[in-house]
């Protein structure tokens, strides 16, 4: 079965702390791995996303670790803040799925002053 | 340039009746997938269309279908609804079957 499990369910850090979420998935056909963030009443929204050729990709404060021989990859939130409590998902899509994406159950994050 | 709108934003039916709800690509765009998300889980995969075709399908019985128009604009129908339906069903669009999603913010859907 297609699955991608994520943990923690829910996560309480402070402001200027780091956050790490963590999944891993089962399929190796899996070929690409985004994460999205969603706000209350609000859909969800690409942060950023990595393809197994490298292990790790950097945006901003955002940063994707992937480990493809553990079928694992992680999101880090350096320099967490406040406006950054939402539930974050990861996914993953695989050859010839496109975007049709597998998710994970989510992560709820509140960052702390 | 106009994001992805869905409509209705949410609506109460009850057990065995049929719902349809509608969604609105992003300008540009002419793939839409659907998803449910149940309370508290992450999205599930129902379907997508693209250049008006189903364009695979996800974990969904057939009482779940949908239709694309020309302008590449969507529905999603479900039929004899089950009181598990309840979720909040989202559309996203995007350039091509394998671009980035671009999520509406969803129609909720309770039924009682």
């Amino acid at each position: 079965q297609q699955q991608v499990k994520q943990s923690p369910q829910s996560l309480i850090v402070q402001k200027g702390g780091i956050s790490i979420i963590n999944c891993a998935y089962e399929n190796t056909a899996f070929d690409y791995f985004p994460w999205y963030q969603q706000f209350p009443g609000k859909g969800p929204a690409l942060l950023i996303a990595i393809r197994p050729d490298v292990s790790e990709k950097k945006e901003g404060r955002f940063t994707i670790s992937f480990n493809k021989s553990a079928k694992q990859f992680s999101l880090h939130i350096m320099d967490s803040q406040p406006g950054d409590s939402a539930t974050y998902f990861c996914a993953a899509s695989g050859t010839g799925g496109g975007n049709k994406l597998t998710f994970g159950t989510g992560t709820q994050l509140k960052v702390e002053l | 340039e106009t994001g992805v709108t869905q409509s209705p934003t949410h609506l109460i039916k009850t057990r065995g009746q049929q719902v349809t709800l509608r969604c609105s690509s992003q300008s540009g765009h002419n793939t839409v997938s659907w998803y449910q998300q149940a309370l508290g889980q992450g999205p599930q995969f129902i379907f997508q269309y693209y250049r008006e075709e189903e364009n695979g399908r996800g974990n969904f019985p057939p009482r779940f279908s949908g239709l694309q128009f020309p302008n590449y604009s969507s529905e999603l129908n479900v039929n004899a609804l089950e009181l598990d339906d309840s979720a909040l069903y989202l559309c996203a669009s995007s350039r091509d079957e394998g671009g980035e999603l671009f999520f509406g913010e969803g129609s909720r859907l309770t039924v009682l």
